[in-house]
């Protein structure tokens, strides 16, 4: 079945803290690969993405995601969080499936 | 430059009514797609359309039906509405033809409840 898991639905990090949020996909094809956030009262909008190449991706805001084929995984990582990153961050394959999104809350 | 546009942005029905959620966007994109966002289940694709004059199932297409109108329009539908479907609906476009490539823009979203 195709799907996508993200391991943590909510996290709580202080200021300059280092994040890392799970992604882990199964879909039999090949897939585009896709970081989005909803910032508090907004729409959603890309992080970052990966078509091909370079498995270790940079996006707005300091946010960066490696593709792991083996592992069938693309982690968000930032290394030092900020209170403005309070968000819903999602992770998608191929635009149509979503993981169930995980919630970050960082503390003043 | 507005994007992707949806209307309306709040609506309240009661079970058996029906109603439409427009969706218009100004970019030329080809693809077009409605998802619902549901707490703690993440976005589900409703229906797309990859391209003008076409339209596809998603993950959860019951109970809603949609029309491409043009390249610039794509509207959702929801013949008698059930409270199961209470949820904040999100219009979507994307560049290229094949659904499977190009970011998403969303639009604000359109929060509806079913009574």
């Amino acid at each position: 079945a195709q799907s996508v898991s993200q391991h943590n639905h909510h996290v709580i990090l202080s200021e300059a803290a280092s994040l890392e949020l799970g992604c882990n996909y199964s879909y039999g094809g090949t897939v585009n690969l896709f970081w989005y956030v909803q910032y508090p009262g907004q729409h959603l909008q890309l992080l970052l993405k990966y078509f091909s190449g370079d498995p270790l991706v940079k996006g707005i805001k300091g946010f960066e995601a490696e593709f792991i084929k083996s592992k069938f995984s693309f982690n968000l990582r930032k290394p030092s969080v900020q209170w403005s990153d309070t968000a819903e961050y999602f992770c998608a394959v191929n635009q149509i499936i979503f993981g169930k999104g995980t919630r970050l809350h960082i503390l003043p | 430059n507005a994007g992707v546009t949806q209307t309306p942005k709040f609506q309240v029905l009661k079970t058996g009514q029906s109603m439409t959620l427009q969706c218009a966007q100004d970019m030329n994109h080809n693809s077009m797609y409605w998802y619902r966002q549901d707490p703690g289940m993440g976005l589900r694709l409703i229906y797309y359309s990859a391209s003008e004059g076409t339209t596809d199932k998603g993950e959860v297409p019951n109970g809603y039906n949609v029309s491409r109108l043009n390249k610039r329009e794509f509207s959702l539908r929801l013949e008698s509405a059930a409270p199961s479907q209470t949820s904040v609906y999100f219009c979507a476009s994307s560049e290229g033809g094949d659904r499977n490539t190009g970011e998403l823009f969303f639009g604000e979203g359109s929060r509806l409840t079913v009574l």
